[in-house]
């Protein structure tokens, strides 16, 4: 109840393409839901979050679709840059507390082509 | 402004031995957390400490223990060390009601 599980372990789009990275979560007390980008050698980096009384949530390029009855929610990238291919990580934690540990999802590798 | 700041950045330790890494957290952040991310792994939470005590755990053995000083800083350190210890060490700060800014991390290997 307590994993995250994140799908797909890896992705190639080209420049301009619209990367989807998907998470799917058990346990409905998790109210915080934050994206990581991380570069290698580098930690991750908060891009965006969202909690589960908003269905969306736009940041820049960055989108969080979020479907609180399927216990789903997902990163949409738009107009994809070479500059954003790193790994991205999906992550929830409860009591509506940012600071309250994050559980991670695997991992999806992008790699934006030119 | 500083961010969070690790050290050392690579470590290499042989099984058996005492590691101890440390984190100085981001100006205005009480909140120190560490995480253990293995190769190719998200991060897993090990423990989090606010005003000197550690708040929660994550599902990590006693050979994990950590410290925080009254500046904020902490310390992680793991005894008796297991290959499976090596791992990249990852430090994240915040402050009540804000979200985590994370270190670069510390590679620890075990040979």
């Amino acid at each position: 109840q307590q994993q995250v599980k994140q799908s797909p372990q890896s992705l190639i789009v080209q420049k301009g393409g619209i990367p989807i990275i998907n998470c799917a979560y058990e346990n409905t007390a998790f109210d915080y839901f934050p994206w990581y980008q991380q570069f290698p050698g580098k930690g991750p980096a908060l891009l965006i979050a969202i909690r589960p009384d908003v269905s969306e949530k736009k940041e820049g390029r960055f989108t969080i679709s979020f479907n609180k009855s399927a216990k789903q929610f997902s990163l949409h990238i738009m107009d994809s840059q070479p500059g954003d291919s790193a790994t991205y990580f999906c992550a929830a934690s409860m009591d509506r507390g940012a600071t309250n540990k994050l559980i991670f999802g695997t991992g999806t590798l992008l790699a934006v082509q030119p | 402004d500083a961010g969070v700041t690790q050290s050392p950045t690579h470590l290499i330790k042989t099984r058996g031995q005492q590691v101890t890494l440390r984190c100085s957290p981001k100006s205005g952040h009480d909140t120190v957390s560490w995480y253990q991310q293995a190769l190719g792994q998200g991060p897993q939470f090990i423990f989090q400490y606010y005003e000197e005590e550690e708040r929660q755990r994550g599902n990590f053995p006693d050979r994990f223990s950590g410290h925080q000083f009254p500046n904020y800083s902490s310390e992680l350190n793991v005894n008796a060390l297991l290959l499976g210890d090596s791992a990249l060490y990852l430090c994240a700060s915040s402050f009540s009601g804000g979200g985590y800014t994370f270190g670069s991390g510390t590679r620890l290997t075990v040979v």
